[in-house]
Parts: structure tokens; C-alpha cells; sequence
């Protein structure tokens, strides 16, 4: 069974701080996605990484592919309270494109 | 464009009665998925169908729960004599499902599913 394994699990900071969650596996992916949720909303897609060591910037988050395609990671520069939410990374499993969802990193920006 | 649209938002049933939950997905697209969202163990895959087809069901309890996409109207995920446990935020995500099979899934906001 294919498992992610995201870190932090809850992640409190003040404004304008950096922070980094990770997202772990022993298995490789061909590609890895992450979404943010807001409280009552649906997962929106982020970012979708697809080669090993591929780095992609989205404004004040930057995405991270590992080399060997099993962990990924989300770096946020001077986060703001628009930030709050829950991230998940995500892979897909099997022939049926179906998603599997890491633990999920809840963060909370105050302002 | 419409996004992917479940209703309803909030759905509250007692023990033992049914819940139906609905999803029409985004114009154009053929292929839906289901996940359920628990606050101890996040967001996991339950059923995908395509129009008229169950394509992978892997993650649907094998009791109470089905799942339809009909040729006309939207997919129906259906809990029959829920329990406390089926309470829970419940996702549908849809994709064109042409071309290659890495297309990203779109998703609605959930349906709450209380249960008193």
C-alpha cells in the first residue's frame, strides 16, 4: 500500500515566517501533486511535479520533487494569513488515476 | 464554467436512514471519483465511475455504500442505514478522462454527512 506521509501535522506561525512541509514515501511516483483546503471548500490543485529534482515556483511557494521521486516539498517564503489552510500532497495509484492523499499539514498563519 | 457541483452541502440523517448525495461534474467531463474526508484519517479514495460504469470501487465499504454515474443526470453516492461512523465530509472529483490519464481531478465542496 502506497502511504505519504506529510510533516508537519500542525504548523502555527506568525506572519512574514518561512516554513516548510515535508511530504515522505518509500514508494516512487511519476508525478506528485499538492493542494491547499480551506475550512468547508474542496482540495484545490496547486501544483502538479513531475521530474525528479524539478523545482516549481508559484509566487511565494516554491515545490520541490525529490531526485529519486519519493518525497516532495513545499517551502512558503513570508507567509501571510491567506496561507491558512490544509496542504496535502497527493499521488496517483494504480492504472485508475484515482488519488492518494498524504496526512495533510494543517497550517495557521497569525496575523 | 461551472465547477464541479455536490449537493447537498450539509445533509443531516438519524441512524438507519439513507443518504444520497449528488455530483455533477464540470461541463465536458466523463469521469468522477468519490472520496471521503474523516477527521482522523484525511481524505481517502472510495469509488471511481465513468459514465454508466464502476471502473474501481477498491475503496468502497463493501456494505450500505453504492455508487452510480447514470447516462443522464449526475453520480449519486448512496449510504444505506447510515451509522454514526458514516458522518464524515464527502468529495466528488471529475476529469475529462480523454486523452492521457494524468489529467488533474477538479472537486466540488463536499457534502457534511451528519448522523444523529
Amino acid at each position: 500500500t502506497q502511504l505519504l506521509e506529510q510533516s508537519p501535522q500542525f504548523l502555527s506561525i506568525q506572519e512574514g515566517e518561512n516554513l516548510t512541509v515535508y511530504c515522505n514515501s518509500s514508494s516512487v511516483f511519476s508525478s506528485l501533486q499538492w493542494y491547499r483546503q480551506e475550512p468547508g471548500e474542496g482540495p484545490v490543485l496547486l501544483v502538479t511535479v513531475v521530474t525528479g529534482g524539478e523545482v516549481k515556483k508559484l509566487k511565494r511557494l516554491t515545490f520541490q520533487f525529490g531526485d529519486a521521486r519519493k518525497d516532495s516539498s513545499l517551502h512558503i517564503t513570508a507567509a501571510q494569513p491567506g496561507d491558512t489552510g490544509l496542504y496535502l500532497c497527493a499521488a496517483r495509484g494504480g492504472a485508475t488515476n484515482k488519488l492518494i492523499f498524504g496526512t495533510g499539514t494543517l497550517l495557521a498563519v497569525q496575523p | 464554467n461551472a465547477g464541479v457541483m455536490q449537493n447537498p452541502r450539509h445533509l443531516v440523517r438519524r441512524r438507519g436512514q439513507e443518504a444520497r448525495l449528488r455530483c455533477s461534474p464540470m461541463k465536458g467531463h466523463s469521469h468522477v471519483y468519490w472520496y471521503r474526508q474523516l477527521p482522523e484519517e484525511g481524505l481517502k479514495f472510495m469509488v471511481y465511475l465513468q459514465k454508466e460504469n464502476i471502473i474501481d470501487e477498491s475503496g468502497m465499504p463493501k456494505e450500505r455504500f453504492s455508487a452510480e454515474f447514470p447516462k443522464e443526470g449526475p453520480s449519486i453516492l448512496r449510504i444505506q442505514q447510515v451509522v454514526r461512523g458514516d458522518s464524515a465530509a464527502y468529495f466528488c472529483a471529475s476529469s475529462p478522462g480523454q486523452g492521457r490519464s494524468n489529467q488533474p481531478q477538479h472537486f466540488g465542496d463536499g457534502t457534511r454527512l451528519s448522523i444523529l
